[in-house]
């Protein structure tokens, strides 16, 4: 059973980076796509974008100009920058394996989730 | 963009059937994907590909999508259904993912 673990800041500074990591275990990176998505407080899921272990991505159209994902197969990994956050950003960010064998497939399994709030 | 359109609250007695939709333009020629999130947790997901089931999923979650509109049924409805359910679609034209806006289940 696959598991995934975020990591990173839980408090980033208005117009910094956020960066997060997702570690992956007990199954391989590789041959899959992988996903970030955000939850804002009592709202409801927002796609951020995937990346393929090959290193192909897909943005979110409405945060393409601030998202850059990369993927480390060696240390089993994934990451996620925001650049440029606001107050609208803070969110649980989640990361999922993209599952079902194909390229369009439904998240099979979550990382339990990280807040990352934005503020001074 | 391709929206997803869900109601924002069903509520329904325990034992009976609850029915959860999903609407979009031509919904029915993409595949749906539907999550169930307790408060606090992540979201697991309870139906692919319109109407199948992964493991452990009991079967009184099942789906079906055609023409506009994507329903999950949730048959002998217990208290621990009590959640938020989210519809998702891959959409093609423009590679990205959308979530529907979410439905609330209130059991009785």
């Amino acid at each position: 059973q696959v598991q995934l673990q975020e990591s990173g800041p839980g408090l980033v500074k208005p117009s910094e980076t956020l960066s997060l990591t997702c570690i992956v275990s007990g199954g391989s990176i590789s041959n899959y796509y992988w996903s970030w998505i955000r939850q804002p407080a009592g709202k409801g899921l927002e796609w951020i974008g995937r990346i393929y272990s090959s290193g192909t991505t897909n943005y979110n159209p409405s945060l393409k100009s601030r998202v850059t994902m990369s993927v480390d197969t060696s240390k089993n990994q994934f990451s996620l920058k925001l650049s440029s956050v606001t107050a609208a950003d803070t969110a649980v960010y989640y990361c999922a394996r993209v599952g079902g064998g194909y390229s369009y497939g439904p998240f099979d399994s979550w990382g339990q989730g990280t807040l990352v709030t934005v503020s001074s | 963009s391709y929206v997803l359109t869900q109601p924002p609250s069903v509520s329904v007695a325990p034992g009976q059937t609850a029915r959860i939709t999903c609407g979009g333009n031509n919904i029915g020629s993409k595949s749906v994907h539907w999550y169930q999130q307790k408060p606090g947790q992540a979201p697991v997901l309870v139906v692919y590909d319109d109407s199948d089931r992964p493991s452990g999923i009991p079967e009184r979650f099942s789906g079906s999508n055609s023409g506009n509109t994507a329903t999950l049924t949730i048959s002998r409805v217990e208290a621990g259904d009590e959640a938020d359910y989210y519809c998702q679609v891959w959409e093609s034209t423009s590679d990205h993912y959308v979530f529907g806006s979410g439905t609330k289940v209130t059991v009785l």
